[in-house]
């Protein structure tokens, strides 16, 4: 049981490069997440999904696609990178209960737009 | 909209002693749910210990306690017999439990604490 796994670990983008950040659980979770943590701040969220082949947009979605094909998959994607876009990435997946729903993050994927 | 305030950005306790992390939170949602993480310095989150809006009782996870106020909506996070391997960033983060925005997590900016020998 991996749980929350992402890839890659770390990458050197250009900017205006394009990327796809994977993400993948074994938990059966229904929610899955992206996160961006910058330097002094909490993370904030970009996208979300609730089920296979639903997203929806976070605080802060501008400039990343993402998509569910799988229910165990979670993909980020950045069209055209910009230095903004240098941050840490995380993913996460929950399932709901009734009294808790406790997300589980992966390792984070460090990411530097130069 | 949710908001988080963590007032501290950082602190210090002695090994072995309590310590208290202060959150206070703003939203106008009914029922949420309230957490504490916690990020050592490898970078990983680690999820801490839960608080529903509708639970009388703190909620207790081992050495760690969430004093839950809600007439002053703070959750503060306190860590008994502090250990060496508790020095990280701890952040505090809210969600709605029901309605368009529930599952989303609203972070604080976090504190560090650092545990001296």
């Amino acid at each position: 049981n991996a749980g929350v796994t992402q890839t890659p670990k770390f990458r050197v983008l250009k900017t205006g490069q394009s990327m796809t950040l994977l993400c993948a659980q074994d938990m059966n979770h229904e929610y899955m997440y992206w996160y961006r943590q910058d330097p002094g701040m909490g993370l904030r969220l970009i996208h979300y999904s609730v089920g296979e082949g639903t997203t929806a947009k976070g605080e802060v979605p501008d400039g990343y696609n993402v998509s569910r094909l799988k229910k165990q998959n979670f993909l980020l994607g950045l069209e055209s990178a910009a230095p903004s876009q240098t941050s840490v990435y995380f993913c996460a997946s929950s399932t709901l209960t009734v009294y808790q729903e406790t997300q589980y993050f992966g390792p984070g994927t460090r990411l530097l737009v130069l | 909209a949710q908001k988080i305030t963590q007032t501290q950005p950082g602190m210090f306790v002695q090994e072995k002693e309590a310590v208290t992390l202060d959150c206070t939170y703003d939203t106008s949602d009914p029922s949420y749910g309230l957490f504490w993480y916690k990020q050592p310095s490898s970078g990983e989150m680690i999820f801490l210990i839960y608080q529903g809006s509708y639970d009388q009782q703190n909620a207790t996870e081992g050495r760690y306690s969430l004093n839950f106020q809600k007439a002053r909506k703070s959750a503060n996070l306190v860590i008994s017999a502090s250990q060496l391997g508790d020095s990280a960033m701890y952040f505090c983060a809210m969600s709605p439990i029901s309605g368009a925005g529930s599952y989303q997590l609203t972070f604080g900016k976090g504190t560090k604490l650092s545990v001296i020998p």
